[in-house]
């Protein structure tokens, strides 16, 4: 059973504090996404990873950076979290032609 | 670039009613389409992709170029069928990112 697994169900930080939301595929993908989901704006892609070390911006990056050391985790970073990144953030992964897969989310709460 | 559409965010019918979730897209290219579902308190996962040509869960869905769609059907709806719908388009040939539209939460009454 193949699996995202997200280092977190539910996180609650406060404004301007540096937030960590961990990722761990156990299916040697290369490509690894990070989404924020929000209602009424559907998936919105924040950053994504096609190899180790290596990222790219998506549509939304502000306020967020990313790691890739290893070929499984992909870590997403808010270097200072605020209100308006309060949200539910999902990690996919792939490989190049496959459909996505899923991790079970994490809903964050800045207070 | 890439855009897809999904044009209401709510979609509510009695079960044994047709179902019919809409979803069109933009791309220059050839896209490969995919309906993703996620039930409550569950992760999203594929529910069906065009190129397989399946039904699952008897639901289906045509890929129409001229008309540049992608719609989800299922003729007679279920109570379990009630969740979040979204509609997604990868690029082929070299793009691996998924782009989704911005979902339709479908309610099945009793």
């Amino acid at each position: 059973d193949v699996k995202v697994t997200q280092s977190s169900r539910y996180l609650v930080k406060r404004t301007g504090e540096k937030v960590f939301l961990e990722c761990v595929q156990d299916m040697d993908h290369e490509n690894m996404f990070w989404y924020r989901q929000d209602p009424g704006l559907g998936l919105r892609l924040i950053y994504f990873s096609y190899d180790v070390k290596m990222k790219e911006k998506g549509d939304i990056p502000e306020g967020y950076s990313v790691s890739r050391e290893k070929k499984e985790r992909f870590s997403l970073i808010l270097e200072s979290a605020s209100t308006n990144q309060t949200s539910m953030y999902l990690c996919a992964s792939t490989r190049s032609y496959t459909e996505a897969f899923f991790g079970q989310g994490t809903r964050l709460t800045v207070v | 670039a890439q855009r897809v559409t999904q044009p209401e965010k709510l979609l509510s019918v009695f079960k044994g009613a047709p179902v019919e979730l809409k979803c069109n897209y933009s791309y220059s290219g050839s896209p490969e389409l995919f309906w993703y579902v996620q039930y409550s308190r569950q992760r999203l996962q594929l529910l069906l992709r065009h190129i397989s040509r399946e039904s699952i869960k008897g639901f289906t869905a045509d890929l129409n170029k001229g008309e540049t769609s992608f719609h989800l059907k299922k003729p007679f709806a279920q109570e379990e069928d009630s969740a979040m719908y979204y509609c997604a388009l990868r690029a082929t040939g070299g793009s691996y990112i998924p782009t989704f539209g911005r979902g339709t939460s479908l309610i099945v009454h009793p």
